[in-house]
């Protein structure tokens, strides 16, 4: 059964400070995986797109690792800010790119 | 540029009553479209995709169910609402190399 793990749950972290994210899945085949931003109450929105190739990706202060190997993905968060605070949601799209599995997601809040 | 419309809102309903819900895609053509529900506390669960007009797939047998009567438009409906169909509901729409980007959601509320 395909699933996407991540981890921790939930983080809490002072505002300025960095923290990563990480993503584990068992999707197979493989076609890409992507990182979420989604704010309370809102739809998700794309911060990263990584196919097997790429092993990084920067979007801003957001930068996304994959190895297609060991099946992990991190985002990381530099320099946080308080808009940061939201859900981070992993998805790994299937072969054929038509079918998303979605991880539960990890809770950010930033602090002052 | 590609876009999504999603509506409405917000919705509250009483158990039994139907449900419409209604999703445009604007700045593509023969997208693939989707509809998720996020209950409180989950991930994003799917419930339909469409690959085209009139071509609906199922992922969860529930009570609910999906049209696409227009390459660009995605239709969830109930005939009637139970409880357990309170949450979230996005839509989405994805084309291979394009990428998902999803609506803005429905917060869906039944009492």
């Amino acid at each position: 059964k395909n699933q996407v793990e991540q981890s921790p749950q939930s983080l809490i972290i002072l505002e300025g400070k960095n923290c990563t994210l990480q993503c584990n899945y068992t999707v197979s085949p493989f076609s890409n995986l992507r990182w979420y931003k989604q704010d309370t109450g809102r739809g998700p929105v794309s911060l990263t797109i990584m196919t097997f190739s790429e092993n990084t990706k920067s979007n801003g202060r957001y930068t996304a690792t994959l190895d297609a190997d060991t099946k992990q993905s991190s985002l990381h968060i530099t320099a946080s800010q308080l808009s940061d605070s939201a859900s981070y949601i992993c998805v790994v799209s299937e072969g054929g790119g038509n079918k998303l599995t979605f991880g539960t997601g990890t809770q950010l809040k930033v602090e002052l | 540029s590609q876009t999504i419309h999603q509506w409405p809102a917000t919705l509250v309903q009483p158990v039994g009553s139907p449900l419409s819900l209604e999703c445009t895609v604007e700045g593509t053509s023969n997208p693939n479209l989707y509809w998720y529900r996020q209950a409180a506390g989950r991930g994003l669960q799917l419930l339909f995709y469409s690959v085209g007009i009139g071509q609906i797939s199922s992922e969860v047998p529930q009570n609910l169910s999906a049209s696409r009567p227009q390459d660009r438009q995605f239709i969830l409906s109930s005939k009637k609402l139970l409880l357990s169909d309170s949450g979230f509901y996005l839509c989405a729409w994805g084309s291979w190399g394009y990428g998902y980007t999803f609506g803005s959601g429905t917060r869906l509320t039944v009492v």
